[in-house]
C-alpha cells in the first residue's frame, strides 16, 4: 500500500506570512494526489488534485496554489494568509480504489 | 451544493451494541463508495468499499449496504467497540469524473461508543 508523508504536523502562522506545506508518497507511482481541508466541524473539501506533473486543478477559488514539481510531491502554497486559512489541511493519493491519507496539518493562522 | 450528506453529526452506541452510520447522495453519477475512520489530528484511514454493481460488502465487524433506488448507504459496525470511537466519513466517485478520480466527502458522524 502507499505511505503518504506530509508535514510540518502543526503550523502557526501569522496573516500575511507566506505558506508552504509538503507531501511526498511512496509505495507507487504517477498517482493522482489530492489536497482537502477540513474546516471545524466540517467534511472534507478538496482544493486541488493532480494527475500528473506539472497538472494542478483547482476546486474552489482561493487564496492558495498548488504544485507538483515531482511525480511523488505535491506542495501547498500561499502567498499571504488569511485568518480564514485555519484548518486541518490533509494530502491523500489515490490508487485505482481508496485514497490513502496523511497525518495532516493543523494549520491556525493569527 | 452537498452532493454527500451525513446528517447525523453524532452517535452514541452502547458496546456490544449495533452501530449504524448512514449517508445519502444526489449525484447519480456516483459509482463508487467507501467510508473512513478518522481520529483527532490524523488522517483518515480506508474501512470499507462497495460498488455501485453491490449492495452489500461486508469485511469482519464492518458491512456497508447501498440502495441505489434510494441513494443512499449505511455503515453497520457490530458489535462496537470503544476504540470504534472517532468520525465516520463518507465518500463517493464517479467514473465519469475520469483521470481525477476526485473522492467527494460527506461531513462526518461522530461515533461513541459507551463501555
Amino acid at each position: 500500500s502507499q505511505t503518504i508523508h506530509q508535514w510540518p504536523a502543526t503550523l502557526v502562522q501569522p496573516v500575511g506570512s507566506p505558506l508552504s506545506l509538503e507531501c511526498t508518497v511512496e509505495g507507487t507511482s504517477n498517482p493522482n494526489l489530492y489536497w482537502y481541508r477540513q474546516a471545524a466541524g466540517r467534511g472534507l473539501q478538496l482544493l486541488f488534485y493532480s494527475v500528473g506533473i506539472g497538472q494542478i486543478s483547482s476546486e474552489v477559488p482561493q487564496n492558495l496554489s498548488a504544485s507538483r514539481p515531482q511525480d511523488r510531491q505535491f506542495i501547498l502554497s500561499s502567498k499571504k494568509l488569511l485568518l480564514s486559512d485555519s484548518g486541518f489541511y490533509l494530502c491523500a493519493s489515490r490508487g485505482d480504489t481508496e485514497a490513502f491519507f496523511g497525518q495532516g496539518t493543523r494549520l491556525t493562522v493569527v | 451544493d452537498q452532493q454527500v450528506k451525513q446528517n447525523s453529526p453524532s452517535l452514541s452506541v452502547q458496546e456490544g451494541r449495533i452501530s449504524i452510520l448512514n449517508c445519502d447522495y444526489t449525484n447519480s453519477m456516483f459509482d463508487y463508495f467507501l467510508w473512513y475512520k478518522k481520529y483527532p489530528a490524523e488522517g483518515p484511514t480506508f474501512l470499507i468499499s462497495i460498488s455501485s454493481i453491490k449492495d452489500k460488502n461486508e469485511d469482519g465487524r464492518f458491512t456497508v449496504f447501498l440502495n441505489k433506488s434510494a441513494k443512499h448507504l449505511s455503515l453497520h459496525i457490530v458489535p462496537s467497540q470503544p476504540g470504534d470511537s472517532a468520525v465516520y466519513f463518507c465518500a463517493a466517485s464517479a467514473a465519469s469524473s475520469g483521470s481525477a478520480r476526485q473522492l467527494t466527502f460527506g461531513s462526518g458522524t461522530q461515533l461513541t461508543v459507551l463501555p
